[in-house]
């Protein structure tokens, strides 16, 4: 069965350009989340959402970074006026219910970023 | 001070061999805890959830202190195929949604 895509795999961008990475989540599934993972880090959270909703923006680093799931399945992260310490690979990763205490997430392959 | 701290190794093992990892946690309200593995340039999958009697899986046991809040995972009979980044992740009551890695324990096995 179809897993989480992302897309771009790979994305180089100049710095200051805006760039918007998408996330095809598992059919159905309630939870999507975004991670940002530096080189020798583990992820990092970035945004929560509960089918449309954003319910946590808490990890997001900056205004530069935006998240949308309008219709609660496919959701894209832009970051505006990118800099080069947004390089990184951004993860996204779905969940089959609300975000709950043993619910196991499914990650994308994600995206790699590098801002010149 | 970090969520979530690891030992980021390498750990260079033998097959065969035995091989265990500790991870302590700073929040005592931390609730929920697992286990990842990620192999190079790849995605995060899960390995096992860790639960409060401890668990095993195969090869694999996890173990939860809380007292001392660290989880620990053993790894008996190591393959080459074990070799990878470990990735302890834990979040905490009330806030389900947000988990915390740590930076990950590479572990290399050797033939």
């Amino acid at each position: 069965g179809a897993g989480v895509s992302q897309s771009p795999r790979y994305k180089v961008a100049k710095r200051g350009q805006d760039v918007a990475l998408r996330c095809d989540p598992i059919s159905g599934h309630v939870s999507l989340f975004w991670y940002q993972q530096a080189l020798g880090q583990g992820p990092e959270f970035l945004t929560y959402f509960q089918n449309e909703a954003q319910l946590d923006k808490s990890g997001l680093p900056s205004d530069r970074f935006f998240a949308e799931r309008p219709e609660g399945s496919v959701s894209t992260l832009k970051i505006q006026r990118t800099q080069q310490e947004d390089s990184a690979v951004y993860l996204c990763a779905s969940s089959a219910r609300r975000a709950g205490s043993q619910e196991t997430q499914y990650f994308g392959p994600g995206t790699r970023l590098l801002v010149l | 001070r970090k969520e979530v701290e690891q030992d980021p190794g390498p750990f260079n093992v033998p097959e065969g061999a035995t091989v265990a990892f500790n991870c302590t946690y700073s929040n005592s309200a931390s609730q929920s805890f697992f286990w990842y593995r990620q192999d190079c340039r790849k995605e995060p999958k899960l390995l096992m959830s860790v639960y409060s009697s401890g668990n095993e899986d195969g090869r694999f046991t996890a173990q939860l202190n809380r007292a001392s809040q660290y989880i620990s995972l053993l790894i008996r009979d190591s393959k080459l195929s074990d070799s990878a980044t470990y990735l302890c992740v834990v979040n905490r009551l009330y806030n389900f949604n947000k988990f915390y890695f740590g930076s990950g324990t590479k572990l290399n096995v050797k033939p």
